[in-house]
């Protein structure tokens, strides 16, 4: 199985601030990662796809980077409605695998 | 707009079979890869596998022993069994579109299952 691993687990941040959440993969997933966001009792969201393709729909404030093994996810500018658990997700090699997590919090 | 809606026991016993159904509207599921996908208490997300209608199968080996999916075109709806259910398995579970393109680009609103007697 390929392994996904975020850092940092948890990220203390305000509003207006600029974040970055990293994941590394334990081999090579091309560009074939997508990420989430997820907030407790709702379904979680996709916001990028293809590594750095924003979804239609989702704030421009958010972008990502990264090939192969090493990826981010940046948040420009939060806001309030931001604070949220990002998941990393490979989806080059089955089974499909979720990075730990990594919960923005205030 | 893609919906789904999982359904399915909100409580199964021990050793008992753990099935759940997602029911899509406003696309037909004769195409993209459906998937579940399931987060146990204070864990993260784990696939659990998808289902390629007709009838391809793909799963995470760390369940496939006891993991079955299956798709019924005409109900429009795909269904997760897992057989010998143990208080391991409760758990939120997602039903999700997905494809090799774009990842899991809709889900349900997920079921919570409980396995306790």
């Amino acid at each position: 199985d390929i392994q996904m691993t975020q850092s940092p687990s948890t990220l203390s941040a305000s509003v207006g601030d600029r974040v970055t959440i990293t994941c590394r993969a334990s081999q090579s997933v091309s560009t074939w990662l997508a990420w989430y966001q997820h907030k407790p009792g709702e379904a979680p969201k996709i916001l990028m796809h293809k590594a750095s393709s924003l979804e239609s729909g989702v704030s421009a404030r958010f972008s990502g980077r990264g090939s192969e093994t090493e990826f981010t996810l940046t948040i420009n500018s939060l806001r309030p409605d931001d604070f949220a658990t990002y998941y990393c997700q490979q989806y080059k090699t089955v089974p499909w695998t979720f990075g730990q997590g990594t919960k923005v919090e205030v | 707009q893609v919906q789904l809606q999982e359904s399915g026991p909100g409580l199964v016993k021990p050793s008992e079979t753990l099935s759940l159904t997602c029911k899509v509207s406003g696309g037909f599921i004769g195409s993209f890869y459906w998937n579940w996908i399931r987060q146990s208490p204070g864990k993260g997300l784990e696939w659990i596998g998808y289902i390629f209608s007709p009838g391809t199968t793909k799963y995470n080996p760390s369940l496939e022993s006891r993991v079955t999916l299956s798709v019924d075109t005409s109900k429009n709806q795909f269904s997760l069994n897992v057989k010998s259910a143990t208080a391991a398995d409760t758990a939120m579970y997602w039903c999700a579109r997905g494809n090799v393109v774009t990842g899991l680009d809709y889900w349900g609103q997920g079921a919570l299952v409980t396995v306790s007697s």
